[in-house]
């Protein structure tokens, strides 16, 4: 089967890193996503890293991938109140068709002062 | 604005109506997505099109629930005898026809209410 879970909420204060987790079912996925939702909007791609990585870093993003243990995680470094929104992870099947992602319900962060 | 565009982004449809949802993919997609989102819920896939051929509608419900892409136009979303369990967000993405990231661009969300 193809479930994605993350816990729903994280709180940081403003300076902190925040980490977000995530972890799926199917292994043989070949790209994991986070996304990022602020309300009312669309969905925006913050990274993505293919399954033959361990780590991916882009300025203050970190993405840490455990294949053997199914775990995805998202460092988001020196976290801003305009990092407050819900993140999600997503995954792309092994075969067929490349965008038809699974999500995982997402996670809120909130940033407090 | 290049960027995904749907439209209406709000909807309040009474039971029994009929919504019409529209996107117009980025320029130079030709790879279209409808996801659903309930509320407190991730999004969950509906549909996949290409210009004039439906290629994967596994998440669509059997009943009421139609899309398409022309060729002409922008990808429309339709759900006919609407009930209050279809109020959520619907977002629809695009890809590039060369792109084997998986990567999608997505909308900003057309709200359906059904009162």
């Amino acid at each position: 089967g193809e479930d994605v879970e993350q816990s729903l909420f994280l709180s940081v204060r403003e300076g902190d890193s925040s980490v977000i987790n995530c972890t799926y079912t199917d292994s043989s996925s070949t790209y994991l996503y986070w996304y990022k939702q602020e309300p009312g909007a669309g969905l925006q791609l913050l990274t993505y890293i293919f399954s033959n990585m361990d780590m991916k870093q882009d300025q203050r993003l970190t993405v840490l991938l455990n294949k053997k243990d199914k775990h995805l995680s998202l460092r988001i470094a020196d976290t801003q109140t305009g990092d407050s929104a819900i993140y999600f992870c997503a995954e792309s099947p092994p075969t067929g068709t490349a965008s038809k992602l699974t999500f995982g319900t997402g996670t809120r962060l909130q940033v407090t002062l | 604005n290049a960027g995904v565009m749907q439209n209406p982004r709000h909807l309040v449809r009474r039971r029994g109506q009929e919504a019409r949802l529209r996107c117009s993919p980025m320029k130079g997609h030709s790879h279209v997505y409808w996801y659903r989102q309930l509320p407190e819920e991730g999004l969950k896939f509906m549909v996949y099109l290409q210009k004039e051929n439906i290629i994967d509608e596994s998440g669509m419900p059997k009943e009421r629930f139609s899309a398409e892409f022309p060729k002409e136009g922008p990808s429309i979303l339709r759900i006919q005898q609407v009930v209050r369990g279809d109020s959520a967000a619907y977002f629809c993405a695009s890809s590039l026809l060369t792109e084997n990231t998986g990567e999608l661009f997505f909308g900003e969300g057309s709200r359906l209410t059904v009162l």
